[in-house]
């Protein structure tokens, strides 16, 4: 079965440095990756997915992720943080043998942003 | 376009109550899930519908959960009787045809069971 590891359960960064968010999956081939964020009282919204060719892959918010196949890698990042961007932020797979369609979640990773 | 849409919000109930969860999709999205998140836990696939059918509900936990889609649109979850290890967020998501379309999601039901 397909899994995903985000090792840090929290992270504090202060505003305007850079963040990276670590994800690591675990799949044979080629997986259709995403990174989803909650913040507080909403729901879970999609900031990028990643399904093949390019492996840097920009999304909303300014973030950016890329794919590094030799490391198992999906880690997120952004250049500069912003206060609103306190959240938990979720790496998922989509399971190859449900079409896809089954989405395999990590963690998650807390955010906090220091003044 | 709206999005997702999950009712209530927050259910507070007592061990061995019933509890219904209802879902709206997304309009014409035929892919409708089931998720859920234990406290400190991961997200859960708990169950996938096309349309009206069930096409995987692998990661139901028991027979306590019962899923419906009646006629393609909304969902029901349903739980009975309720335990203590039920409590959690519940999210819905849904999505559009093509293996590309990415999920959306609801912004969650908060389950307490007291």
């Amino acid at each position: 079965a397909q899994s995903v590891t985000q090792p840090d359960i929290h992270i504090t960064v202060s505003e305007g440095a850079s963040l990276e968010l670590r994800c690591n999956y675990s799949y044979g081939a080629t997986p259709y990756l995403f990174w989803y964020v909650q913040s507080p009282g909403q729901g879970l919204q999609l900031l990028l997915k990643y399904f093949s060719g390019d492996t840097l892959v920009q999304g909303i918010k300014g973030f950016e992720a890329e794919f590094k196949r030799s490391q198992s890698s999906f880690n997120l990042r952004k250049p500069s943080v912003h206060w609103s961007d306190a959240a938990e932020y979720f790496c998922a797979v989509g399971e190859k043998n449900t079409g896809f369609q089954k989405l395999v979640f990590g963690t998650g990773t807390r955010l906090l942003v220091s003044p | 376009e709206a999005g997702v849409t999950q009712f209530p919000s927050h259910s507070v109930i007592e061990k061995g109550q019933t509890v219904t969860l209802r879902c709206d999709p997304i309009s014409g999205h035929d892919n409708l899930y089931w998720y859920r998140r234990v406290m400190g836990k991961e997200i859960k696939f708990l169950l996938h519908f096309v349309k009206e059918s069930k096409q995987d509900e692998s990661g139901m936990p028991n027979n306590r959960f019962l899923a419906e889609r009646t006629g393609g649109t909304y969902s029901t979850l349903k739980v009975q009787p309720a335990e203590l290890e039920d409590s959690g967020v519940y999210f819905c998501a849904s999505r559009g045809l093509g293996a590309r379309q990415p999920q959306h999601f609801g912004d969650g039901t908060r389950l307490s069971i007291l």
